[in-house]
């Protein structure tokens, strides 16, 4: 069974602090990884789509990294603000049009 | 902003009851997807369809559980006969193609508790 980790667990920053976590997977056969952004009491939101190794995207203050040879994937954010608390979900896309999620990092940011 | 809609947002039923969580995915959407999170859980995959049959299901999707397409727009998850496991948060989620480089549109989740 394929595992996907994410850390830490939680965070908990200051406004105007940059923040980073990890999501980390074996280096087996995936398609993508996709990070969502999930708010409490609303739908996960999707933020990015990588596919390749070496992918870097960027949403404004926010990017990701992909490293496919060493398994991990990593999310910044810049300057976190109050709206940026959520929980972070990263997911390996497998084949069969399938997800498998990591467990979240969940991040508060107070002002 | 298309958005994929989920009702109800949540249900409470006996144990052994029959359920029908509904969803409407996004029009122009092709795949459709069932997710779940037990509390304190990830969120996992429970099946996914497409041209109205079903593409790939897990081991949890068993006889129980069916999907439907019964019309245009909506998207069906029925659990024939409840257990008190099945309490759980319920996603759907639609995606444009079944492609690794397209994300996914989920809904808000129907919170299901079995009693």
């Amino acid at each position: 069974i394929l595992n996907v980790e994410q850390s830490p667990q939680s965070l908990h920053v200051q406004e105007g602090d940059s923040t980073n976590f990890t999501c980390s997977f074996p280096s087996s056969n995936f398609y993508a990884l996709h990070w969502y952004r999930w708010e409490t009491a609303k739908s996960p939101e999707a933020l990015f789509v990588m596919t390749l190794n070496g992918d870097e995207k960027k949403k404004g203050r926010i990017s990701a990294t992909l490293n496919t040879k060493e398994g991990y994937s990593y999310l910044y954010i810049k300057g976190s603000q109050p709206e940026d608390s959520a929980t972070y979900l990263c997911a390996l896309y497998l084949e069969g049009n399938k997800l498998v999620f990591g467990a979240g990092t969940i991040l508060r940011v107070k002002s | 902003e298309p958005e994929v809609t989920q009702t109800p947002s949540h249900q409470v039923t006996q144990m052994g009851q029959e359920v029908i969580l509904r969803c409407v995915p996004i029009s122009n959407h092709l795949y459709f997807y069932w997710y779940r999170q037990i509390l304190g859980q990830k969120v996992e995959f429970l099946v996914s369809f497409y041209n109205n049959e079903i593409s790939e299901k897990s081991e949890i999707f068993d006889d129980q559980f069916s999907v439907e397409r019964p019309d245009g727009s909506n998207f069906t998850l029925k659990i024939r006969s409840t257990k008190l496991e099945d309490s759980a948060m319920y996603f759907c989620a639609s995606s444009v193609v079944g492609r690794p480089g397209y994300g996914y549109t989920f809904g808000s989740g129907t919170r299901l508790t079995v009693v």
